[in-house]
Formats: structure tokens, C-alpha cells, sequence
């Protein structure tokens, strides 16, 4: 079956650095969404991003099909970025979406 | 815009006992999802829909049922709720083939 890997599995940083998150799977994706979770909390889509470059706000992520990978990108990182970031995927006519173990974030003043 | 909610909020049961959770959204969304989320770990699917009266299992499926009667709500039954078993169950809508969106969550507690 399809997997998703995510790393770092955590990731600590100063008020202020940017973040680089990344997801790889194992399958051509063609759904790819970013979340963030913060604990105890439920899911809130960041961004939907199958392919090419997207932006909100301070998060950019960038999806290379062929390459099988999504990355997304924190700018300019505030303590209440701090939770858990999830990538899942589905492929061609499948609706069958798989998620990453997730990356923990940690942002400290 | 609009919204999924799932009921009840916290759910608490015997071990043996038979317990349904419920989601309900008013996207208009053609699939619904079914999710299993243990404390400090992902998400791993349990049953999903297409459509209406369509059910599709995912990696989870087994101890749990599924129903989806009409388009706007799907629910879950667990046929026999583990002792010890602590979960959340995170319900999600999406169009055909796109972005997903996430109810608040079921919070499980079996005594």
C-alpha cells in the first residue's frame, strides 16, 4: 500500500527561524494536503497542494510530483506555530488517503 | 462555508459494550472519512464513503462497522470496545478527489 514518511519526526527552534518540513511517499500523489494539529486539538488544513508552489501567509509549500515529495516551509517562526504537522496523500483514482507519522514542532522564545 | 460535527464529544464505555459514533456535515461533500487517532501518534483510516450507501474499508476496519445512509452523515460502531482503549475518532468530508476537512473530534474512554 501507499506509505507516507515525514521528517523530521521533531524539530526544535528559536522564536524567529524558519522551519523546513518534509514528506515523501511512496506512490504518485495526486491529493496532497498539509495540517496542523495542536494537542488535544482536531485537524485544520494549512494547504492543499498536489503540485507546483502554493502560499498562505507565512507557509509555503512546494510538491514535486515526479520526485514523490511535498515540502512545507515556516517562515519567520512564532511560539504558536508550536503542534504537530501532518502530510497525507492519495493517488491517481484513489480516495483512499494515507497520512504521515507527523512532525513535531517545537518553538521556544 | 461550512461545518462537521461529530457526536458525542466524549464517549465513555464498558469493555464488550457496542458504541456509535456520529458525523454530520453540511458541505455537500460526496466522501466522508472515518479516522482512529491514539495519543501522540497519526491518523490511520478505519472505513471511508463515496457516496451515498457506499462503504469502503481502510487499514482499521476490523472490530468496526460503518453506515452511511444519506450523503450528509456517516457513522461508526465499534462492535466491542476494548478494555483500556483510549482514542480519538476524527470524522472528515471532502469533494470527490479533494481537500479534506476535520470535525472536532470523539474522545474514547473504555472502563
Amino acid at each position: 500500500g501507499q506509505q507516507v514518511q515525514q521528517s523530521p519526526a521533531s524539530l526544535v527552534l528559536q522564536e524567529g527561524e524558519n522551519a523546513e518540513l518534509q514528506c515523501n511517499f511512496s506512490s504518485t500523489a495526486t491529493q496532497l494536503q498539509w495540517f496542523y494539529q495542536r494537542p488535544g486539538g482536531s485537524l485544520v488544513s494549512l494547504l492543499y497542494n498536489p503540485s507546483g508552489t502554493k502560499h498562505t501567509g507565512r507557509l509555503t509549500s512546494t510538491t514535486v510530483t515526479k520526485e514523490r515529495r511535498s515540502s512545507l516551509h515556516i517562515s519567520s517562526s512564532q511560539i504558536t506555530d508550536s503542534g504537530t504537522y501532518f502530510c497525507a496523500m492519495a493517488n491517481y483514482g484513489n480516495e483512499k488517503i494515507t497520512f504521515g507519522a507527523g512532525t513535531k514542532l517545537t518553538i521556544k522564545p | 462555508g461550512g461545518i462537521i460535527t461529530q457526536t458525542p464529544k466524549f464517549l465513555i464505555g464498558q469493555e464488550g459494550q457496542k458504541l456509535t459514533l456520529k458525523c454530520q456535515q453540511n458541505f455537500n461533500h460526496d466522501t466522508m472519512y472515518w479516522y482512529r487517532q491514539d495519543s501522540g501518534k497519526g491518523l490511520r483510516l478505519i472505513y471511508y464513503s463515496i457516496t451515498e450507501n457506499d462503504l469502503q474499508k481502510g487499514d482499521l476496519s476490523e472490530g468496526y462497522d460503518a453506515s452511511r445512509e444519506k450523503k450528509s452523515s456517516f457513522s461508526l460502531t465499534v462492535t466491542s470496545a476494548q478494555k483500556n482503549e483510549m482514542a480519538v475518532f476524527l470524522c472528515a468530508s471532502s469533494i470527490k478527489l479533494g481537500e479534506q476537512y476535520f470535525g472536532p473530534g470523539t474522545r474514547l474512554t473504555v472502563l
